[in-house]
C-alpha cells in the first residue's frame, strides 16, 4: 500500500517571494512521483513527473521538484511566485509496472498556495 | 483537441434518488479512471476501465456504484440510492496506452441532500 502526506493544507506566501510544498510518500516499492495543480473552476493538470533519471525535475513555468528517496521527499518548490500561481497543488505517487497500464494514482490530501499582492 | 469532459458539473439531490454521471475522455484514450474528492479529504481511485473493460474496481465504495463504459468510449457512473456520504466532487481522467500522464475533467460536484 503507499500514502501520500502534504504537510501543509495551506500555504500564503507574497508575491516575488519563494515558495516550497511539502510531500512525503510511503512506499514498499518503487513509486513514480507527480505534483498535480488545480487552478479556481478548473480540472487538476500535471505540472511534473519523476519517472528515473536526474532527481531534480522542472515544469515550463518555474516549478521544479526534487526526488529524494531516502528522506521519501518529493518537495515543490518555485524561487518567486506570481499572483497566477495560487491554486490547489497535489502530490500523487503510483506504482510502476503495477499490471497492465494501471498507472492508478495515490494522491495526498492537497495544498493550497494563495500568492498574495 | 478536446479535453476530457464531465457532465453535469454540478448535481443536488436527495437522498435516496439516482444520479448518472458522464465522462467523455479524449479520444483515442483507451485508459478511464473514476476518482473522488469527499471535502476535507484526499482525491480516491475508485475503478480503471481499459477500453470497455473493468480492470481494477477496488476503491468502489460499495454495490450502490455502478460504472460502465459501453463500446470503450464515454463512461458513466451511476449512483443508486445515493447517500449523504456521497456528496463530494467525482473526477475522471483518461490516458492513452503505456502513458504515465493522466488527463482530468473539471470534476462533477455532486450533493447529496
Amino acid at each position: 500500500a503507499q500514502s501520500v502526506t502534504q504537510l501543509d493544507s495551506q500555504v500564503p506566501v507574497f508575491e516575488e517571494a519563494p515558495v516550497e510544498l511539502r510531500c512525503n510518500y510511503s512506499s514498499s516499492v518503487s513509486v513514480y512521483l507527480f505534483w498535480y495543480v488545480q487552478y479556481p473552476n478548473q480540472g487538476l493538470q500535471l505540472l511534473l513527473k519523476y519517472l528515473s533519471g536526474s532527481t531534480l525535475v522542472e515544469s515550463i513555468n518555474g516549478f521544479e521538484a526534487e526526488f529524494n528517496k531516502s528522506q521519501t521527499s518529493f518537495h515543490l518548490r518555485k524561487p518567486s511566485v506570481h499572483i497566477s500561481d495560487t491554486a490547489e497543488y497535489f502530490c500523487a505517487v503510483t506504482q510502476p509496472y503495477s499490471g497492465g497500464s494501471n498507472y492508478k494514482l495515490t494522491f495526498g490530501k492537497g495544498t493550497l498556495l494563495t500568492v498574495n499582492p | 483537441e478536446a479535453g476530457v469532459t464531465q457532465f453535469p458539473s454540478h448535481s443536488v439531490i436527495e437522498k435516496g434518488q439516482t444520479v448518472t454521471l458522464r465522462c467523455d475522455p479524449i479520444s483515442g484514450h483507451d485508459n478511464l479512471y473514476w476518482y473522488r474528492r469527499v471535502m476535507g479529504k484526499e482525491i480516491k481511485f475508485l475503478l480503471h476501465f481499459v477500453k470497455e473493460s473493468k480492470q481494477d474496481e477496488s476503491g468502489m465504495p460499495n454495490n450502490r456504484f455502478l460504472a460502465e463504459r459501453t463500446g470503450g468510449t464515454y463512461s458513466t457512473l451511476k449512483v443508486q440510492p445515493a447517500e449523504l456520504e456521497d456528496s463530494g466532487v467525482y473526477f475522471c481522467a483518461s490516458s492513452p496506452t503505456g502513458s504515465t500522464e493522466a488527463f482530468f475533467g473539471q470534476g462533477t460536484r455532486l450533493t447529496v441532500v
